[in-house]
Order: structure tokens, then C-alpha cells, then sequence
């Protein structure tokens, strides 16, 4: 199984403010990673894949990048809304599909 | 629009079994490969079962092998997971979650509904 490892765990940002978000791989996982945001009682919505395509509709200030084992989320300038739990997934093993455990981006 | 709505979750005892069902409408269901996902309380994400679109390829999480059956019924837009030999372990909100490869080739989950609640114990 292949394990992903996010960091930090939760981040605290400011309004504004860029945050960038890491994920790495326990082997490599070519790009196939996508990322995910989630807000409290709500399902996850899908931000980016392919590590830097950004999904139909996700704003220009999110953008992802990496190849292999690391991986980056940056939000250029973090809106009110932004502030959720994020998760990537590696897709490169299509028998055992795994997700990060997770950071919360918290309003500072 | 584009929905996926579960159904079935509730409360049952350790062993016992629960049917899940998630109605996929606004889109042509039998073009996507399906997954269940889930997620216990406060915990991350965690794949269990994927069913290709006309449901002769499936996978599963080894943590539910055995024991989870994924399936569709194309004619009815719909995508069901028999859960059996239930643990406490298995208690967490079920995502049913369209699979992207149709669309944009890659295996992310780009629709998912909204959930519903298993909870297992005595």
C-alpha cells in the first residue's frame, strides 16, 4: 500500500495570505495525485488532479505541483472560504486507492 | 444537475449486515466507473470499493474483503454496497463518489453525494 503523508497537520493563515500544503508519497506515484477540499458536514469537492490540473470550476488560487514522491497545494491569497480540510489521494495504484490524513487550514 | 444521493445507513449490531444504495442522476451513469468511500468520525478519507461500469471489474480495500459487496444495476442508475460481518471499525459516513476516467482520464472522484451514517454497535 502506498502511504501519504500530509503536513503540517493544520496550518494557520491569515486572510490574504498564501498557504502551501504538502503531500508526500511512500514510493513514487508518477502524477497521479489529486486534492481534495472538504468543509465541516459536507463532502469532499474535488480541486485538483492529474497534481496540477485544476478540476471544472476551481479558482485560479489554487494550483498544485510535484511529480513522483512530493507534492505542493499553494491558495495564492486565502479567501474566507478557503479555510477547510484538504486531502490528497495517490491514483498511480488503482488496486489500493489511499488518501493523506489530512490539513486543516485554520483562519490565524 | 449532477447528483448522487445515498442511502440505507443506520445503526446495527457488530456481525450483523446493512445494504447501502446511492441513485446517480443528471449524467449517463453506465459510462463511469462508481466507488464507495468512507470516513469514520473525525477521521480522514478512506477508499473501500471501486465497480467499472459495466460492473465486471471491481476492487476492494483489504480492510473490507471479504466481507463488502460492491454492485450496479445500470437500468435503475444505481450503485449499492452489501455490507456483512459488520465491526465497530466499520462505523463512518459512506460516500458513494463518481469516478473521473470518463471525463478526464484520471481515477480522482470528481461528484459525490452526501453521505450516509453506519454506525455499528451493541
Amino acid at each position: 500500500e502506498i502511504v501519504m503523508t500530509q503536513s503540517p497537520a493544520t496550518l494557520s493563515v491569515s486572510p490574504g495570505e498564501r498557504a502551501t500544503l504538502s503531500c508526500r508519497a511512500s514510493q513514487s506515484v508518477s502524477s497521479n495525485l489529486a486534492w481534495y477540499q472538504q468543509k465541516p458536514g459536507q463532502a469532499p469537492r474535488l480541486l485538483i488532479y492529474g497534481a496540477s490540473t485544476r478540476a471544472t470550476g476551481i479558482p485560479a488560487r489554487f494550483s498544485g505541483s510535484g511529480s513522483g514522491t512530493e507534492f505542493t497545494l499553494t491558495i495564492s491569497s486565502l479567501q474566507s472560504e478557503d479555510f477547510a480540510v484538504y486531502y490528497c489521494q495517490q491514483y498511480n495504484n488503482w488496486l489500493s486507492l489511499t488518501f493523506g490524513g489530512g490539513t486543516k487550514v485554520e483562519i490565524k | 444537475q449532477v447528483q448522487l444521493v445515498e442511502s440505507g445507513g443506520g445503526l446495527v449490531k457488530p456481525g450483523g449486515s446493512l445494504r447501502l444504495s446511492c441513485a446517480a442522476s443528471g449524467f449517463t451513469f453506465s459510462d463511469y466507473y462508481m466507488s464507495w468511500i468512507r470516513q469514520a468520525p473525525g477521521k480522514g478519507l478512506e477508499w473501500v470499493s471501486y465497480i467499472s461500469s459495466s460492473g465486471s471489474t471491481i476492487y476492494y480495500a483489504d480492510s473490507v474483503k471479504g466481507r463488502f459487496t460492491i454492485s450496479r444495476d445500470n437500468a435503475k442508475n444505481s450503485l449499492y454496497l452489501q455490507m456483512n460481518s459488520l465491526r465497530a471499525e466499520d462505523t463512518a459516513v459512506y460516500y458513494c463518489a463518481r469516478d473521473g476516467r470518463y471525463n478526464f482520464g484520471a481515477l480522482a472522484f470528481d461528484i459525490w453525494g452526501q453521505g450516509t451514517m453506519v454506525t455499528v454497535s451493541s
